[in-house]
């Protein structure tokens, strides 16, 4: 148990589908984040949030939007996803210092995509 | 762009072995971290190096930063089969970027 939670463990969405994930982090951190883990691949950056602000977006398809409402949740709205979107999307917190430095990223369990 | 190797890609070794996987770069990070991920869950955080040269010792694990603060290594003695899973660092740049590597798939066999 890391303190960040997500829901839901496993999806499976139609290309015309519109679906949510969530992630919640009990932690007190101040910065979020969505990474993509595909197979044989590096973990993606997707976006990051400090103090609720988006900070950081990787070029990531408009497909994909976040949401965070407030610092301890994150959503990740999907749209029209593709067959190659299909992933683990990971959620992670960290606690923000002075001069941004971000450092110990603690993830949740991942939300497992399937897009058909 | 910043880029963190890692090697061995795959390692699949007998119970009680010894081992040591590595992580390079050629950029300099403020910091770096270890995580283990298990199959169908998210990566744990085992250790965070930050003075070049440091070494933390994690029960049979031994984590070292290099001198220059580009690359690091782990090693494990007396591996078990719980050792087993995805080993993967992550290198941060005082702020400015937050970079994983590919990983190193273990296996210790029982």
């Amino acid at each position: 148990e890391t303190g960040v939670t997500q829901t839901p463990r496993h999806l499976v969405m139609g290309m015309t589908n519109k679906k949510s994930l969530k992630c919640e982090q009990h932690l007190g951190h101040n910065a979020m984040y969505w990474y993509k883990q595909s197979a044989k691949k590096p973990l993606e950056l997707m976006f990051v949030y400090s103090l609720e602000e988006r900070v950081e977006n990787n070029s990531v398809p408009s497909r994909f939007s976040p949401e965070c409402p407030n610092s301890s949740h994150l959503f990740l709205h999907l749209h029209t996803l593709q067959p190659e979107d299909s992933a683990l999307y990971l959620c992670a917190s960290s606690q923000v210092w002075a001069g941004g430095v971000y450092n110990e990223q603690f993830f949740g369990p991942g939300t497992r995509l399937t897009v058909l | 762009t910043q880029l963190l190797e890692q090697s061995p890609q795959f390692l699949s070794i007998q119970e009680g072995e010894n081992l040591t996987v590595y992580c390079n770069s050629s950029s300099v990070f403020s910091s770096l971290q270890w995580y283990r991920q298990e199959p169908g869950e998210g990566p744990v955080l085992l250790v965070t190096v930050v003075t070049g040269g440091e070494v933390k010792k994690l029960k049979r694990l031994t984590f070292q930063f290099g001198d220059a603060r580009k690359d690091s290594s782990l090693h494990i003695t007396a591996a078990q089969p719980g050792d087993t899973g995805l080993y993967l660092c992550a290198g941060e740049d005082y702020g400015q970027n937050f970079v994983f590597g590919p990983g190193t798939r273990l296996s210790v066999l029982p």
